[in-house]
């Protein structure tokens, strides 16, 4: 059974920093993997999508790696600032015919001003 | 603006009563889902439907009920019989089926039930 894990649960940095999120997955054979955002009481807003065939996607300050064979994502923002502190959630796909997700408990990230 | 309607906000549930709550899209999405979620546990998928008038148990269905009359439209019915029905409900939409591209899951604001 897949199951999705993301550490640290909660990071706290100072604005300007650099940063890196983590998110393991036990089984390799997935379809495509999703880094969400989530401010509270919201809903989810999607970030990155990697496909399986790809080894990471750009957008912005974030940079999403993946190492399938290993079972890691790394979400990495740049140069962080205050209106990044959110959750962040990554999910997968599982190998299949629908677009069912998988999702980890996601990290509580705050940047400091 | 196209995008993903849940209402209402907050909800309130009396003891043995059913809820429903809405969930619209205009985004001409094929596939929709249900999610629920505790805090610490993640999201947790509820039901989903690939298309009109078709739809699947997700991993935590007990207690819940969907209808998928039209393609805009997926609502989620709380049922007496869920008896820890607390919880942050997300409606979800997304572009394919099956293997028909990489398409994320976009998300509607959410829907905070209750008990009175």
């Amino acid at each position: 059974k897949q199951e999705v894990t993301q550490i640290p649960a909660a990071l706290s940095v100072p604005e300007g920093e650099n940063l890196v999120l983590n998110c393991s997955f036990t089984d390799s054979a997935i379809y495509n993997l999703q880094w969400f955002r989530q401010d509270p009481g919201k809903g989810l807003t999607s970030l990155l999508l990697i496909q399986s065939s790809q080894r990471e996607q750009t957008s912005g300050r974030l940079n999403a790696s993946l190492d399938k064979s290993s079972g890691r994502s790394t979400l990495y923002i740049a140069a962080s600032q205050p209106g990044d502190s959110a959750t962040y959630l990554c999910a997968v796909r599982p190998g299949g015919a629908t677009n069912k997700l998988i999702f980890g408990t996601g990290t509580l990230l705050a940047v400091q001003p | 603006d196209g995008g993903i309607t849940q209402s209402p906000k907050y909800l309130f549930r009396k003891e043995g009563q059913n809820v429903t709550l809405s969930c619209e899209q205009n985004l001409n999405h094929d596939a929709m889902y249900w999610y629920r979620q505790d805090p610490g546990q993640g999201l947790r998928l509820i039901y989903y439907s690939q298309i009109v008038n078709d739809f699947q148990k997700g991993d935590i269905a007990e207690g819940y009920s969907v209808s998928r009359e039209k393609k805009e439209s997926f609502p989620l019915t709380v049922t007496s019989a869920q008896k820890n029905p607390t919880a942050f409900y997300l409606c979800a939409s997304s572009i394919d089926i099956g293997s028909v591209g990489n398409q994320p899951q976009h998300f509607g604001d959410g829907t905070r039930l209750s008990i009175l």
